[in-house]
């Protein structure tokens, strides 16, 4: 069975370059995850989604960021305007819905901006 | 706002000791996980721990659920080159089961 998918792998770009994330959750999973991973910051939850819901986004930096889930097979993070400081791995994990299921990762997106 | 601890933050072992990782949280919890992650890769589910004192064991592996559930601890016997990588626990957010803060993790070096 394939796994959360995600693209691109790597992206370098340069500050202010609007950025687009895309992930591929495992099919019949009802829980969308994406986190940010630094050194400095640990692994933090920017949004997640039920049901293509967004149910809680208090995670997301700020207003340059933002999250869609159009269809259940497909979520997209996208930063506007980009700045160095948004360097980080973006991890997308999706879940079934039922108290505290494990979460299935994506390879994530590693993500440079200059 | 809760947190979920861990330590040692860091420990270098040679093939063949042991290890032993260390989770707190700031809340007790319904239920804890624990996901491994390699150098450069994503973090992947190893277990989940639900009872008061439960402990559960993967080969090498050893995984307790503390009796307050408040904390949990993963030990690993004889350690190998293929354990490296950093080990995260999770507990779920007071407010949502389904969103997990996960620790500060704990990376593990193994030389041969």
């Amino acid at each position: 069975d394939a796994g959360v998918i995600q693209s691109p792998r790597h992206e370098v770009t340069e500050m202010g370059q609007e950025v687009t994330l895309r992930c591929k959750p495992i099919s019949g999973h009802d829980y969308l995850f994406w986190y940010r991973q630094t050194m400095m910051r640990g692994l933090e939850l920017l949004i997640y989604f039920n049901n293509n819901v967004p149910i809680d986004d208090s995670g997301m930096p700020e207003d340059r960021f933002s999250a869609k889930m159009p269809n259940a097979s497909f979520s997209t993070l996208k930063i506007q305007p980009s700045e160095p400081r948004d360097s980080a791995v973006y991890f997308c994990a999706s879940s079934f819905y039922r108290d505290s299921q494990p979460q299935h990762f994506g390879d994530g997106t590693r993500l440079s901006i200059l | 706002g809760q947190q979920v601890m861990q330590i040692p933050q860091y420990q270098h072992v040679q093939e063949g000791e042991d290890f032993t990782t260390y989770c707190n949280s700031s809340t007790t919890l319904s239920n804890i996980q624990w996901y491994k992650q390699r150098p450069g890769g994503h973090p992947v589910f190893l277990i989940q721990l639900v009872k008061s004192g439960e402990v559960k064991k993967q080969k090498r592996l050893t995984f307790q659920f503390g009796e307050a559930k408040k904390n949990s601890s993963l030990h690993i016997t004889a350690t190998q080159t293929t354990d490296v990588g950093t080990y995260f626990c999770a507990g779920p957010k007071n407010t949502g089961f389904q969103k997990l803060v996960f620790g500060t993790g704990t990376r593990l070096l193994v030389s041969p």
